[in-house]
């Protein structure tokens, strides 16, 4: 079975700041892993996708993720917050499913706020 | 814009109706699937639709349905609708590449 895990249902940070997102996963087989971002009213936009390449991964927006096996997390990250990166963020797990679908997990999601 | 389309985009209903949500995929996308997402919540998986067959279920009771067409569109049917139905429904579509594109999502209220 698979799961994921959000850790934080709100992270706050002052614009200019850095963003961390943390993701922890359970699952069966190896991975797939993804952040999509929901603004206010919007459907789900994909940041990023880990699929066993590098561990590193990078997204729009300067958004990264670290595939850490040894931890199974996928936490999420930016340098320096806009007041555009207030958002829901949601952390998935996929992997393959019989007769080769791919069934995603959302983590619950983190409401990442930006204070001016 | 070839991105996923869903409509309506909001809807009211009472308890005990039925009703009908529709999606248009993204262009060269053969792969649908539906979410439901209840306020404060991640999306929950509902189906997956791939050549007109329902190909995965999620925990979810047989009140809801679906159907995929030919020109792979899709509709999710509710039926006997409970005020707990109230929700965004989410429709996406993939490919081979597991990447799902997601519509803005139909708003569904039960009174």
């Amino acid at each position: 079975a698979q799961s994921v895990t959000q850790l934080d249902s709100h992270v706050s940070v002052s614009e200019g700041t850095p963003v961390l997102l943390r993701c922890n996963y359970s699952s069966s087989y190896s991975p797939s892993l993804f952040w999509y971002v929901q603004h206010p009213n919007k459907g789900l936009q994909l940041l990023l996708k880990y699929t066993s390449a590098a561990t590193l991964v990078k997204g729009i927006n300067g958004f990264e993720a670290e595939f850490k096996k040894s931890e199974t997390s996928f936490h999420l990250t930016k340098p320096s917050a806009h007041m555009s990166d207030a958002a829901e963020y949601f952390c998935v797990v996929s992997w393959g499913a019989s007769g080769g679908s791919y069934i995603p997990t959302f983590g619950r999601g983190t409401s990442l706020i930006v204070h001016p | 814009d070839a991105g996923v389309t869903q409509s309506p985009t909001h809807l009211i209903k009472t308890r005990g109706q039925q009703v009908t949500l529709r999606c248009s995929p993204k262009s060269g996308h053969d792969t649908v699937s539906w979410y439901q997402q209840a306020l404060g919540q991640g999306p929950q998986f509902i189906f997956q639709y791939y050549e007109e067959e329902e190909r995965q279920r999620g925990n979810f009771p047989d009140r809801f349905s679906g159907h995929q067409f030919p020109n792979y569109s899709s509709e999710l049917n509710v039926n006997a609708l409970l005020l707990g139905d109230s929700a965004l429904y989410l429709c996406a579509s993939s490919s081979l590449a597991n990447v799902l594109t997601f519509g803005a999502g139909s708003r569904l209220t039960v009174l």
